[in-house]
């Protein structure tokens, strides 16, 4: 497999259920995030990953859990998760070198997620 | 407050003809803007990137255009083909910025293309 891949690519959980979504990128890069899409919104960036640390955490609740075990894989852990955290969960990564903008983001297909 | 707007939600245009959406920024420290084109069930992917140094950049049959002083940015689909129909993500970053890791995401046109 090439690129950004995303499992599940759909889930449907209740508020009191555990899940995790999973990202696996094969590109070689050294960085990965987690961006959010909700209707008519920005892309949010939730969390970034650089080297397997993280770098950048946006406020997101502590309902959201990220993992980065490795370069190449990213896991979002959820929790007691409302229905308004109900979108598409996107994974993403770079070849990001601190200080320099290189730009491209490759992203995978997204989690379409749905809180009851 | 966003810093990156599409004021145009949608936007229809008749195939052959050109396509033009907008971007329009309120940060000046931004300095690098790209685009991204997302189909609907598929992540987005990059089109065009501009450096805040240069007004224009060309790529085939995309273009797109900053105006520094203006804080805005276009981007230019000639001619326009049905398979360009999707939502489109105007995006900024700067210096400020830690590389990508703060890209800031407008909310999306999406360009119907019409046959």
């Amino acid at each position: 497999e090439t690129g950004v891949t995303q499992t599940p690519r759909h889930l449907v959980m209740g508020m009191t259920n555990k899940k995790s979504l999973k990202c696996e990128q094969h590109l070689g890069h050294n960085a990965m995030y987690w961006y959010k899409q909700s209707a008519k919104k920005p892309l949010e960036l939730m969390f970034v990953y650089s080297l397997e640390e993280r770098v950048e955490n946006n406020s997101v609740p502590s309902r959201f859990s990220p993992e980065c075990p490795n370069s190449s894989h990213l896991f979002l852990h959820l929790h007691t998760l409302q229905p308004e955290d109900s979108a598409l969960y996107l994974c993403a990564s770079s070849q990001g070198v601190s200080g320099v903008n290189t730009g491209e983001l490759f992203f995978g297909e997204g989690s379409r997620l749905t809180v009851l | 407050d966003q810093q990156v707007k599409q004021n145009s939600p949608s936007l229809s245009v008749q195939e052959g003809r050109i396509s033009i959406l907008n971007c329009d920024y309120t940060n000046s420290m931004f300095d690098y803007f790209l685009w991204y084109k997302k189909y609907p069930a598929e992540g987005p992917t990059f089109l065009i990137s501009i450096s805040s140094i240069k007004d224009k950049n060309e790529d085939g049959r995309f273009t797109v255009f900053l105006n520094k002083s203006a804080k805005h940015l276009s981007l230019h689909i000639v001619p326009s083909q049905p398979g360009d129909s999707a939502v489109y993500f105007c995006a900024a970053s700067g210096r400020f910025n830690f590389g990508n890791e703060k890209l800031t995401f407008g909310t999306g046109t999406r360009l119907t293309i019409i046959p």
